[in-house]
């Protein structure tokens, strides 16, 4: 059973910095590409970022781009976010999700963890 | 940027009712189309991809279909498990993913 299981969401101030995790299982990780996706209070979702199945190849939405890096360790499983220079715009809940067999496909999520930015 | 854009935002159905839902996006996007289904409190879960492929274990009374720009959701027979947000997402831009705003789905 694939099981995805984030952490790391805190409270923080404008400007700060935050790294969250996200602990995979059920699955052979280093064959498929994951992506980090965030759902604002009440809002929709947002795609933020994705990195190939070997680390190699790493994309971000506009809004992120810069001062967000998507991360991973295949010896551990896992995969991360750094989040930098962080705005009050950016507290959401923080999916991490596995890739399908196309690059397009979001196949299976977590539970998320909640960032939230304010002072 | 691709824009997709769902209608309607919301609507209201009773049990057994066909429920249709469009995504509309802003450019051609050939079948590069997923349809998710977000329970209140839960993350999404995938249910159609590639416009109509229905994934794995997802109940045959969901169904999609379109390419192009326009693209139809469709339950046939809606039932009180079925209460939830549906998002379409594009894949045609990659490496960027696109989601529609969301409709969601209540019973009457």
């Amino acid at each position: 059973e694939v099981q995805l299981v984030e952490s790391g969401g805190v409270v923080v101030q404008p400007g700060g910095s935050l790294r969250l995790s996200c602990a995979a299982s059920g699955f052979t990780f280093d064959d498929y590409t994951m992506h980090w996706v965030r759902q604002a209070p009440g809002k929709g979702l947002e795609w933020v970022s994705l990195i190939s199945w070997d680390g190699g190849s790493t994309y971000y939405a506009d809004s992120v781009k810069g001062r967000f890096t998507i991360s991973r360790d295949n010896s551990k499983n896992s995969l991360y976010l750094q989040m930098n220079s962080l705005r009050t715009e950016d507290t959401a809940l923080y999916y991490c999700a596995k890739g399908g067999g196309t690059v397009g496909k979001i196949d299976y999520w977590g539970q998320g963890t909640l960032v939230t930015v304010s002072s | 940027d691709i824009q997709m854009t769902q209608s309607p935002s919301s609507l209201s159905a009773s049990v057994g009712d066909r429920v249709t839902i469009t995504c509309q996006a802003s450019q051609d996007i050939s079948n590069y189309l997923n349809w998710y289904q977000q329970k209140p409190g839960k993350a999404p879960k995938l249910l159609i991809y590639d416009a109509s492929n229905l994934e794995t274990g997802v109940p045959s009374r969901f169904s999609g279909s379109g390419s192009g720009t326009d693209f139809t959701f469709t339950i046939s027979s809606l039932q009180p498990e079925d209460i939830a947000t549906y998002y379409c997402q594009q894949y045609d831009n990659l490496p960027l993913l696109t989601f529609g705003g969301g409709t969601k789905v209540e019973i009457k």
